[in-house]
Formats: C-alpha cells, sequence, structure tokens
C-alpha cells in the first residue's frame, strides 16, 4: 500500500537535546512537508521541499533543520534551539502543480509524532 | 494575502442532526478549496475538495460547494454520527503555488 510513514509516533526528548523525526513516503511525491500543530489550534508550516536536495522555509523555521536527500524521506530534526518544540508534528507530501493532473495541489499526511520535552 | 476562516469550536450536536461548517476563503485568482478531517490522535485526512467555482465535492455523506460570488466552502452533512466526532479544517491551494492555506480548524462534537 502506497502511503506515508512518520516515526516514532511517540517521541520524549531532555531540554538542550537535538530529536530527528522520520517522514517516509511511497508515493513517487516530489513535493514534501512538515507542519506542526499545538492542541486546539490549526497547522503552520516549519519547512518545505519541492525536490531532492532543496527545501525552503516556512513560517516557523526557527530551532528546525531538514535535509532531502532522498525522494522517499524528509527528516525533521528538532534543535535545542527551538524554545517550545512540545507539539504534534505532521508530514505531508504532494504531487507538484506543474506536474499537471487533478491532484497536483492535493496533500496526502502521515499519522504525526507527539514529541514531548521534559 | 490568502487567508481561510472558519467557524470558531467546539460545535456540538445530537447524532442525526444536519451540520454545517462555515468557512470563507481571502484569494487572488482561482484556488482550489479542501476540506480535511483529523480524528484524534491521527494525521489528517482529505475529506473533499474542488478546483473551480460551482464545483461540490462530496465523500461519506459530506458535501461542501465552491461559492465564487459569496468566497466561501461551507461544510454540510445531513445527519451526523458520533463517529463524525473530529477537528475539520478547510484549506485552499493558491493557484500561484501549491502550498496549503489552513484554516484554524473546528472541533466538532456529535452526542449520542
Amino acid at each position: 500500500d502506497g502511503g506515508i510513514t512518520q516515526s516514532p509516533k511517540y517521541l520524549f526528548r531532555k531540554e538542550g537535546q537535538n530529536v530527528t523525526l522520520s517522514c517516509e513516503q511511497n508515493l513517487n511525491h516530489d513535493a514534501m512537508y512538515w507542519y506542526r500543530q499545538d492542541p486546539g489550534q490549526g497547522l503552520r508550516l516549519i519547512y518545505y521541499s519541492q525536490i531532492v536536495n532543496d527545501f525552503q522555509k516556512g513560517d516557523i523555521a526557527e530551532g528546525y533543520s531538514v535535509s532531502r536527500e532522498k525522494k522517499e524521506s524528509f527528516p525533521l530534526t528538532v534543535t535545542s534551539a527551538q524554545k517550545n518544540p512540545t507539539a504534534f508534528y505532521l508530514c505531508a507530501s504532494s504531487i507538484p502543480l506543474d506536474s499537471g493532473g487533478p491532484n497536483t495541489d492535493t496533500q496526502y499526511f502521515g499519522p504525526g509524532t507527539r514529541l514531548t520535552v521534559l | 494575502g490568502d487567508s481561510v476562516t472558519q467557524m470558531e469550536g467546539p460545535v456540538t450536536l445530537s447524532e442525526e442532526a444536519f451540520l454545517t461548517i462555515n468557512c470563507t476563503y481571502t484569494a487572488t485568482g482561482y484556488p482550489s478549496l479542501f476540506w480535511y478531517v483529523q480524528y484524534p490522535g491521527e494525521g489528517l485526512q482529505l475529506l473533499l475538495k474542488a478546483t473551480k467555482a460551482d464545483d461540490k465535492g462530496s465523500n461519506k455523506g459530506f458535501e461542501a460547494t465552491y461559492r465564487k460570488e459569496t468566497t466561501s466552502f461551507h461544510l454540510e452533512k445531513g445527519s451526523v454520527q458520533v463517529s463524525d466526532s473530529a477537528v475539520y479544517f478547510c484549506a485552499l491551494s493558491p493557484d500561484s503555488n501549491y502550498q496549503l492555506i489552513w484554516g484554524a480548524g473546528t472541533k466538532l462534537i456529535i452526542k449520542p
């Protein structure tokens, strides 16, 4: 089955530690995204990547870093510079607009990772 | 800039009631419009979408019509079930790029 996987589902981190969240997709999508969701709030874009070896900052990139070495993978590192990292993190992917077709602007989501800083 | 405004929640209804969750948007051009649903502790799932004016998206008994004249995309369902309890997000895709612009989400609670 095609889809997006995120691991782990729950993650605990001590203050001052970096931690990396995994996101893998086998949908053959070029574009991938990371969002942060805080309780009772909407989604805020952290980083996105349109193509391998390229990525752009979203609205709240400070304290986060990403890499896109493979089409299937878009890991997110939450660094110690992120002052309030406890949140639910969602990864998504999509087909770029310029690919054509009816679903080029639809994002498909993974199940999320809940990060708690102790 | 582009934006999406949803009605504040929580919305609490009894089972079999009629549901409307309002969504209005501000955008230039001709964006696509989406409703996503998030069940507790899970990621978001696409519920329905519409890509042009007067299109109606539908899925699982939910419907929404793209109204350009009122810049709205209200979500409706004729008879809700307890299993519809979730958070519903309205979003738009500007035609200038493929980032999604998100509403704040509306929590729906259905009581038996």
